[in-house]
């Protein structure tokens, strides 16, 4: 089955720019999207189709593609951005929901 | 305004059936398009697709735990619920439901409400 990969961890200092990659087989034939996940909560999506945001999700939320990688960039980053984010796709497979490992965000 | 509400057991005994439901609301089970997965997270660790049951009925299962998984929908209840049989430890882990995202009409690839989610404990 389909796999996606994430770093399990990114550190990153208040106002800085984060990265968070996603990768997986010729991921640019999917469509990627975006959850975040604040301790002890359930995950909320905050990019969809890519690159598009949901009503509520700040524009310092944004999603790219750049060769075999996703990536969900987070700018000017806050304490309130500290959680885990997994990226995820629908595959043609066996099990068509395919979540990344997830990668803990720590706002220094 | 979509909410999703997980309910059920939080202890289970190995080999026991699991029974969680999942009451949703602010969306009929009836609508076009309209669909609601299961999700497991076992602690510290990642997602993981377990189900999902579309308004016409349609259903898939994770394909390693299809032997052992029914989902189901009541649509009067506005309920879905998920069965687990021969529960093993393994199977410990916050059990989520979430709503699939619809277009006019056409479910979309993401999950974009989610419930509380239940955490379940498998254990003698």
């Amino acid at each position: 089955s389909y796999v996606l990969t994430q770093p399990p961890s990114v550190s990153v200092a208040p106002g800085q720019t984060a990265r968070i990659s996603c990768g997986g087989d010729n991921i640019g034939s999917k469509t990627v999207y975006w959850y975040q996940q604040k301790p002890g909560q359930a995950p909320v999506v905050v990019i969809y189709d890519d690159t598009s945001r949901p009503s509520g999700i700040p524009d310092r939320f944004s999603g790219s593609f750049s060769g075999n990688m996703a990536t969900l960039t987070i700018r000017r980053v806050e304490a309130g951005d500290e959680a885990d984010y997994y990226c995820q796709v629908w595959d043609t497979g066996d099990d068509p929901w395919v979540f990344g490992g997830g990668t803990k965000l720590t706002v220094l | 305004q979509v909410t999703l509400k997980e309910s059920g057991p939080v202890v289970v005994k190995p080999t026991e059936t699991l029974t969680l439901t999942c009451t949703v609301s602010g969306f009929s089970l009836r609508n076009a398009g309209t669909g609601v997965s299961w999700i497991r997270q076992p602690p510290g660790k990642s997602l993981v697709w377990l189900a999902h049951i579309f308004s016409n009925g349609e259903k898939s299962y994770r394909k390693s735990l299809r032997s052992r998984l029914t989902i189901s929908k009541e649509t009067s209840k506005s309920q879905v619920a998920l069965t687990m049989t021969n529960v093993d430890p393994a199977d410990t882990g916050t059990y989520y439901c979430a709503h699939i995202a619809v277009l006019s009409g056409i479910p979309q690839n993401y999950l974009d409400s989610w419930g509380q989610g239940i955490l379940v404990t498998v254990s003698s």
